[in-house]
């Protein structure tokens, strides 16, 4: 089945640790996002690739890193940089251009 | 900049009866998509419809069709003979073009409307 994953669905860490989300799709998709949710709150945009090797950053990439080193996967780094690192994390694709993105479950990550 | 706008945070809706969630858009742009994405409790966003800014008929996909009005910059999502599973967070969202400051495709969404089907 063509999809998207995302792992863990769950993540906690400690204040001060680098954390990585995982994103892999076999959709063959050239492009690839990364999303944050806060509660009662729309996506928004932190970092997005639309081809391999090559990144830009969105609305809110601050505290954030990401690599496209594989057309499949899409990893991004949540850092101690980060001041409210507490969201849910949605990573997509899409064959690009005007077309919808499909969605992964999402990672809820917790910090304390 | 590119705006969504959704003004209903919740809404309720007996089953069987039909529904439209609000959706009102700012943009400059001549070439754009407007999309509806579900949100059930599990989180995952569930693409529903897709409308193009050209194109004339409005979008329909089984029980879900896009009232589209170009000049008033409204995008309505209509949902016919509703269902307990329909419950979910619904979220209006639109493209930019290609090469729009770099961001080829990326979505703007709107902060969603909680639609409760009631039995």
């Amino acid at each position: 089945d063509g999809g998207i994953t995302q792992s863990p669905k769950y993540l906690f860490r400690k204040e001060g640790q680098n954390v990585t989300l995982s994103c892999e799709q076999n959709l063959n998709h050239d492009a690839m996002y990364w999303y944050r949710q806060d509660p009662g709150q729309g996506l928004r945009l932190i970092y997005y690739s639309q081809i391999v090797n090559d990144f830009q950053k969105g609305d809110i990439a601050e505290g954030y890193s990401v690599s496209r080193e594989k057309k499949e996967s899409f990893p991004l780094t949540v850092t101690s940089a980060q001041k409210n690192p507490t969201a849910f994390y949605l990573c997509a694709s899409s064959s690009g251009g005007l077309g919808e993105q499909y969605f992964g479950p999402g990672t809820r990550l917790t910090v304390t | 900049a590119q705006k969504i706008t959704q003004t209903q945070p919740g809404m309720f809706v007996q089953e069987k009866e039909a529904v439209t969630l609000d959706c009102t858009y700012d943009t400059s742009d001549q070439s754009y998509g407007l999309f509806w994405y579900k949100q059930p409790s599990s989180g995952e966003m569930i693409f529903l419809i897709y409308q193009g800014s050209y194109d004339e008929q409005n979008a329909t996909e089984g029980r879900y069709s896009l009232n589209f009005q170009k000049a008033r910059k409204s995008a309505n999502l209509v949902i016919s003979a509703s269902q307990l599973g329909d419950s979910a967070m619904y979220f209006c969202a639109m493209s930019s073009p290609p090469n729009y400051g770099g961001s080829q495709g990326n979505l703007i969404f709107g902060k969603g409307t909680k639609l409760s089907v009631k039995p």
